[in-house]
């Protein structure tokens, strides 16, 4: 059964970079895209982006400039990296797994399992 | 950016009886292979969201028979057939059709 873990800073303050990273346990890598999903008071559930093993992404608009998504193919882990924070960026932030129905599909068409999230606060 | 919106915002519900939930998108879902990209997701108290049904209507792995997911185009439903104690949570619907990804807002199902 695939688990995801992610870990990372849970304070940080603002204009700094957040930095979080998802380790994928009991499952293929390949074939899926991993993504991460955000969730405030004030916005509800927002698809951040999502990477697939090969490296390609896809991004929301929205966040487009300030948001990189990588992987490490090796370790089964991608991160998130989130620049010049602001407090409209404290939100609880979750690792997903994101699934195809089958054939190619360009992105994610559901997600599952997801992470156990981290709450993220920007705070001076 | 498609706009998912549902209602009721909050449901309350007897245990063992019926409940449902919609959910209406702003285009539509339907893609030309014939499958609606539209999910549902319950999120219980302190925890992630779960998966429950996606493409419009196949329940995820695990999830009970009680639940059900209809509709097509814009216009879709989450059916419980009857209600139990540990149903109870958020639920969001989301499409998938195209990128950015979107959610709906939520409705929140609690016991009467």
């Amino acid at each position: 059964q695939v688990q995801l873990q992610q870990w990372g800073a849970g304070l940080l303050k603002p204009s700094e970079t957040l930095s979080l990273t998802c380790a994928v346990y009991g499952g293929s890598f390949s074939g899926y895209y991993w993504s991460w999903i955000r969730q405030s008071p004030g916005k509800g559930l927002e698809w951040i982006g999502e990477i697939d093993y090969t490296g390609s992404t896809n991004y929301n608009p929205s966040l487009k400039s300030r948001v990189t998504i990588s992987v490490d193919t090796s370790n089964n882990q991608f991160s998130l990296k989130v620049t010049s924070l602001t407090a409209a960026d404290t939100a609880v932030y979750y690792c997903a797994r994101g699934a195809c129905s089958g054939g190619s599909c360009s992105s994610a068409d559901w997600f599952a399992p997801w992470g156990q999230g981290t709450l993220v606060t920007v705070s001076s | 950016d498609i706009v998912m919106t549902q209602s009721p915002l909050s449901l309350p519900v007897t245990p063992g009886e019926p409940a449902s939930i919609s959910c209406r998108s702003s285009q539509s879902l339907l893609h030309k292979n014939g499958h609606n990209y539209l999910n549902w997701y319950l999120q219980k108290s302190g925890q992630s969201p779960q998966l429950l049904i996606n493409l419009g209507s196949n329940r995820a792995s695990g999830v009970p028979d009680r639940f059900s997911g209809s509709g097509s185009g814009t216009d879709f439903t989450l059916k419980i057939s009857r209600v139990e104690a540990e149903d109870i949570g958020v639920y969001y619907c989301m499409q998938a059709l195209q990128t950015p990804l979107t959610f709906g807002g939520g409705t929140k199902v609690e016991i009467k």
